[in-house]
């Protein structure tokens, strides 16, 4: 069955210093991955996703994450954090075909704390 | 463009009282649509999904039951109510595009805190 985990439940970095955070699923097939940011109360919004290609993929306010394969891992970085990027932030994995409702599988997400 | 809305945003309710969340999807046509719940300081549970009117998929037991009388409709409802049932419930849609349908991101509402009492 398909799974996502994120090792790290909360991380705290200084503003302006780089960001990464760590995601590894497992999935048989070539997976379909994204990551969402949640702010407190909020919905989730898509930051980027990776289909195929180019095994670097670049998303909205800064974020980019890294496809590897062979660590089966998809993480997420930005070189310098800003005081907004404070947030929960989700990745996940595409499972099933879409006869069986293409859901998304979640990680438990990392809380990101930004340090003035 | 797509919108989606859910109402309402914040519920307080008794232990034991029945439950009606309601989701609606505009600007699309026949989106898959889900239910996910978030509970404090823990990841997202999905429980239910859509495929088309009238198909409801449960993912895990519960308490709670889900409805899809329209096509851009999704609704959560339970009889009576539990504690365990507190938590931040989120409706998501996706579209549908032919030979991609599961590499599609899900757009999600902005959710309901619900606290039962």
């Amino acid at each position: 069955a398909q799974s996502v985990t994120q090792p790290d439940i909360h991380i705290t970095v200084s503003e302006g210093a780089s960001l990464e955070l760590r995601c590894n699923y497992s999935y048989g097939a070539t997976p379909y991955l994204f990551w969402y940011v949640q702010s407190p109360g909020q919905g989730l919004q898509l930051l980027l996703k990776y289909f195929s290609g180019d095994t670097l993929v670049q998303g909205i306010k800064g974020f980019e994450a890294e496809f590897k394969r062979s660590q089966s891992s998809f993480n997420l970085r930005k070189p310098s954090v800003h005081w907004s990027d404070a947030a929960e932030y989700f990745c996940a994995v595409a499972s099933g075909r879409e006869n069986q409702g293409g859901k998304l599988i979640f990680g438990q997400g990392t809380e990101l704390s930004v340090k003035p | 463009s797509q919108t989606i809305h859910q109402w309402p945003a914040t519920l307080v309710q008794p232990v034991g009282s029945p439950l009606s969340l309601e989701c609606t999807v505009e600007g699309t046509s026949n989106p898959n649509l889900y239910w996910y719940r978030q509970a404090a300081g823990r990841g997202l549970q999905l429980l239910f999904y859509s495929v088309g009117i009238g198909q409801i998929s449960s993912e895990v037991p519960q308490n709670l039951s889900a409805s899809r009388p329209q096509d851009r409709q999704f609704i959560l409802s339970s009889k009576k109510l539990l504690l365990s049932d507190s938590g931040f419930y989120l409706c998501a849609w996706r579209g549908r595009a032919r030979g991609t349908g599961y590499n599609s991101p899900l757009h999600f509402g902005n959710g309901t805190r619900l606290t039962v009492t």
